[in-house]
């Protein structure tokens, strides 16, 4: 697709089950970004993964949180035993590299833990 | 630590009439800055962006900013609002040497009047 694609759009969940959140970032992509965006709030910025390296999780607020990106394309944001803290829109950018590139973002995923 | 500070929550212009939106940062060096804007169901969409050079950045949708080292301020301008500018809009800044993580502030939601 043209844009960074994120699945599901919207999601209702049962306090203390786990949930996957998707992204497909734009083809070619190397770098891809995970942000959670409270109601209210700016955006917070999660995961970072570029290439091979290793990822930067300084953003994960828990040991739930996780992320796993297969090569330079999907990539799936975990959450385990949810709690209601948790809902928030989650959003998922790319971008070409580091340095001055764009950051593209996704529509992203409305979580709502019940 | 770097902050982005939008110290404007809500902001209602009639439609013709001229927009500024402030933002304020905290950063040890000169950062990357930029503005970004969120239509309802929409992912965050780049207006403009500083690196260097020139202080006052063109974008897109006939909207400026001008980066004012002095005041650690990156304010975002349009001469003549029109109702499809009605949005959330987002300041955020990036480390000077590029990469990975943008600091957002924490929004200012535009209304239009028509």
């Amino acid at each position: 697709g043209a844009g960074v694609s994120q699945s599901p759009s919207n999601k209702v969940t049962e306090k203390g089950k786990d949930v996957e959140l998707r992204c497909d970032p734009i083809s070619g992509h190397t770098a891809l970004y995970w942000y959670r965006q409270r109601l209210g709030q700016g955006l917070e910025f999660l995961i970072y993964f570029q290439g091979n390296s290793a990822p930067d999780k300084s953003g994960l607020p828990s040991d739930r949180f996780s992320a796993e990106r297969t090569g330079e394309s999907v990539s799936t944001l975990t959450i385990q035993r949810t709690q209601q803290e948790d809902s928030a829109v989650y959003l998922c950018a790319s971008s070409f590299g580091t340095g001055r590139e764009t950051q593209y973002f996704g529509p992203g995923t409305r979580l709502l833990v019940l | 630590a770097q902050s982005v500070t939008q110290p404007d929550i809500h902001i209602t212009v009639s439609e013709g009439a001229s927009l500024e939106l402030r933002c304020n940062y905290s950063y040890g060096a000169t950062p990357y800055l930029f503005w970004y804007v969120q239509s309802p169901g929409q992912g965050l969409q780049l207006l403009l962006k500083y690196f260097s050079g020139d202080t006052l950045v063109q974008g897109i949708k006939g909207f400026e900013a001008e980066f004012k080292r002095s005041q650690s301020s990156f304010n975002l301008r349009k001469p003549s609002v029109h109702w499809s500018d009605a949005a959330e809009y987002f300041c955020a800044v990036g480390p000077p040497g590029g990469g990975n993580k943008l600091t957002f502030g924490t929004g200012t939601q535009l209304k239009v009047e028509l």
